[in-house]
């Protein structure tokens, strides 16, 4: 079946500093990704889609120069949480699949970030 | 707008005692709808999905879904409940562009007692 990785699983780092997370398909070629969030005993929360060669739309609330979104080739979108703050740890999760493929999304593993 | 509602965020049942968690959904399009199950500091599984045709889903682990329109439910059930089903578990809908967004539920929280 298809796999989604997702890389680092676990992240710390100093408020200010900037981190990537990357989500790969590792066995088909994902024109779409989603970024989710997700607070601590909390639901996930859309944040962005991002869809291969194009900018990421963004959903409402959701600062796009905070959080960038780069899905440059068919099996690799990373986001960059940018001058990290700690109301920004959180657990991020990424899904891909193809475009309006509704039941086929593919979940990563989550990136578990947590800014000191 | 879609929406997703789960009855109870926490469920607790004795080790081979039915599982029953409850989903109901609003949806403005004939609705996609999943349910997933997450284990602590992990990502999302898919347990099963309904997408068109048969209304009774059967998943993994033994799990099933009805969907019942009339009822704008999708709730999830397994005869019997084993101790390793203990997480947490998210209902969800496509959302209206049927771009393969998700609207997730708050989720609910298993516990299964020995």
């Amino acid at each position: 079946g298809a796999v989604v990785s997702q890389h680092p699983s676990r992240v710390i780092c100093k408020s200010g500093t900037s981190v990537k997370i990357e989500c790969r398909s590792l066995d088909f070629q994902a024109t779409t990704m989603f970024w989710y969030r997700q607070f601590p005993k909390q639901s996930l929360m859309l944040m962005a889609t991002s869809n291969e060669g194009s900018k990421a739309t963004y959903e409402q609330g959701v600062e796009k120069d905070k959080f960038l979104i780069n899905h440059a080739s068919l099996t690799l979108s990373t986001l960059t949480v940018t001058s990290a703050h700690p109301e920004d740890s959180s657990f991020y999760i990424c899904s891909a699949g193809i475009y309006r493929d509704l039941g086929g999304y593919t979940f990563g593993s989550g990136t578990r970030l947590t800014v000191v | 707008a879609q929406s997703v509602t789960q009855l109870g965020s926490h469920v607790s049942v004795s080790e081979g005692a039915l599982v029953l968690l409850r989903c109901n959904y609003s949806s403005s399009v004939p609705p996609y709808l999943f349910w997933y199950v997450q284990y602590p500091n992990q990502g999302l599984q898919l347990l099963l999905k309904y997408t068109t045709g048969a209304t009774l889903v059967k998943g993994i682990n033994g799990f099933e879904a009805e969907f019942k329109k009339s009822e704008t439910s999708f709730h999830l059930t397994k005869p019997s409940a084993h101790m390793s089903d203990a997480a947490e578990y998210f209902c969800a809908v496509s959302d209206s562009s049927n771009t393969g967004k998700l609207i997730f539920g708050q989720g609910t929280t298993l516990q299964v007692k020995p």
